[in-house]
């Protein structure tokens, strides 16, 4: 198993356009979750997944941002009109079911110009 | 509010030396600890981990202490070394671990030679 892979690695978009990031998490982890980190902060917590239901959403997920697991497996997380403020790092982690300790990919650079 | 807080931005120790990371937290709730380590480009990475039922946790070089009156954790690291120097996050989640993780702001570690 190669660990948690998120595509693409990094995104360059003019403000306005929608874009979509996907993560594939470890095989057998139930759990996938969705950070945010933007510079000298740490991981964020956007919404977390168990199989495919999304269980908890941060109020930092507004109405653009929409994520699935369709069938329990990769998650994709968009972003429609995008904004600048939405130039981050974006991170997926999985985890076992009940597991505290997530596996981290290696993130989607986003840049919005 | 920072929930999870690591006040110091960087740290500076020679190689071979002990290295102490610190963090406070403020939330009652929190009952699991975690420390991650992270690299440029790429995602956090799990060092080890306590629950609140224990005081300390050792894994090789790396300790964990945990003081639940202080509401405080650090991470040592016996002996340091070069490859030791990254930007560590101190996280907490409730429920045994079960809930989302809250990230601290990082402590930069450099190992000098």
């Amino acid at each position: 198993d190669t660990g948690v892979s998120q595509d693409p690695r990094h995104k360059i978009t003019k403000r306005g356009q929608n874009v979509t990031f996907r993560c594939d998490p470890i095989s057998e982890h139930n759990r996938l979750y969705w950070y945010r980190q933007t510079l000298g902060q740490g991981p964020e917590f956007l919404t977390y997944f168990q199989n495919e239901a999304q269980l908890e959403k941060s109020r930092l997920l507004s109405d653009r941002f929409s994520a699935e697991r369709p069938k329990g497996s990769f998650s994709t997380l968009e972003i429609q009109r995008t904004e600048q403020g939405d130039s981050a790092m974006y991170l997926c982690a999985s985890s076992l079911l009940q597991g505290s300790e997530q596996y981290f990919g290696p993130g989607t650079r986003l840049t919005v110009t | 509010d920072q929930q999870v807080k690591q006040n110091s931005p960087s740290l500076s120790v020679q190689e071979g030396r002990i290295s102490i990371l610190n963090c406070d937290y403020t939330n009652s709730m929190f009952d699991y600890f975690l420390w991650y380590k992270k690299y440029p480009a790429e995602g956090p990475t799990f060092l080890i981990s306590i629950s609140s039922i224990k005081d300390k946790n050792e894994d090789g070089r790396f300790t964990v202490f945990l003081n639940k009156s202080a509401k405080h954790l650090s991470l040592h690291i016996v002996p340091s070394q070069p490859g030791d120097s990254a930007v560590y996050f101190c996280a907490a989640s409730a429920r045994g671990g079960d809930d989302k993780i809250i990230f601290g702001k990082g402590t930069r570690l450099h190992i000098l030679p």
